[in-house]
């Protein structure tokens, strides 16, 4: 398929693991966002990387939160000692230049921390 | 700062009944305005976009929404709800400027009886 991808789907977490989310965007797409989707809410901006520079990572709620894109394509979020309050759906997006280009969604990762 | 307010959380239509799902924004520069749509356990997809050009912005399975400057509104409307339209819908807005990131809403859900 040509679209966004994410694994895992679901990811259930026991509260202080590590967990790492990973987003395959769409190839040549040059923009990858991060988003955080709690229950009920609109997503909300986490990180935004430019090829694998990270421009933006303002979204990040706290030094748990950590996230790369060491070539440019794939990108890896990871959380460290997860907390019960990390539980939502986290969303990648890619876009094919930069600014006011379509941001094209994964099906997203479902985080519940027991 | 951005922001996007979706009034109504939930909104009920009967088949073949108009669809009005209303969205205001705040921005401090001209903005660029999207609704996505989000069926269950399935990512974001794009309903349209406005990016300065027409007003009257026509989008996919029928759907179009106008921006309005003097209102700061940007609402999405369709003739006639069909039941596949049931599914949450999302308006967000980018500013275009540093901030690449999308700004949502917390959405819609709408409901279409028959």
């Amino acid at each position: 398929g040509a679209g966004v991808s994410q694994s895992p789907r679901y990811k259930v977490a026991k509260r202080g693991q590590d967990v790492a989310l990973r987003c395959d965007p769409i190839s040549g797409h040059v923009s990858l966002f991060w988003y955080q989707q709690a229950l009920g809410q609109g997503p909300e901006f986490l990180t935004y990387f430019q090829n694998e520079a990270q421009l933006d990572k303002s979204g990040l709620p706290s030094d748990r939160f950590f996230a790369e894109r060491p070539e440019g394509s794939v990108s890896t979020l990871k959380i460290q000692r997860t907390q019960q309050e990390d539980s939502a759906v986290y969303l990648c997006a890619s876009s094919f230049r930069t600014f006011q280009e379509t941001q094209y969604f994964g099906p997203g990762t479902r985080l519940l921390v027991l | 700062a951005q922001s996007v307010t979706q009034l109504g959380s939930h909104v009920s239509v009967s088949e073949g009944a108009l669809v009005l799902l209303r969205c205001n924004y705040s921005s401090s520069v001209p903005p660029y305005l999207f609704w996505y749509v989000q069926y269950p356990n399935q990512g974001l997809q794009l309903l349209l976009k406005y990016t300065s050009a027409a007003t009257l912005v026509k989008g996919i399975n029928g759907f179009e929404a106008e921006f309005k400057k003097s209102e700061t509104s940007f609402h999405l409307t369709k003739p006639s709800a069909h039941m596949s339209d049931a599914a949450e819908y999302f308006c967000a807005v980018s500013d275009g400027g540093s901030a690449r990131q999308l700004t949502f809403g917390s959405g819609t859900q709408l409901t279409v009886l028959p």
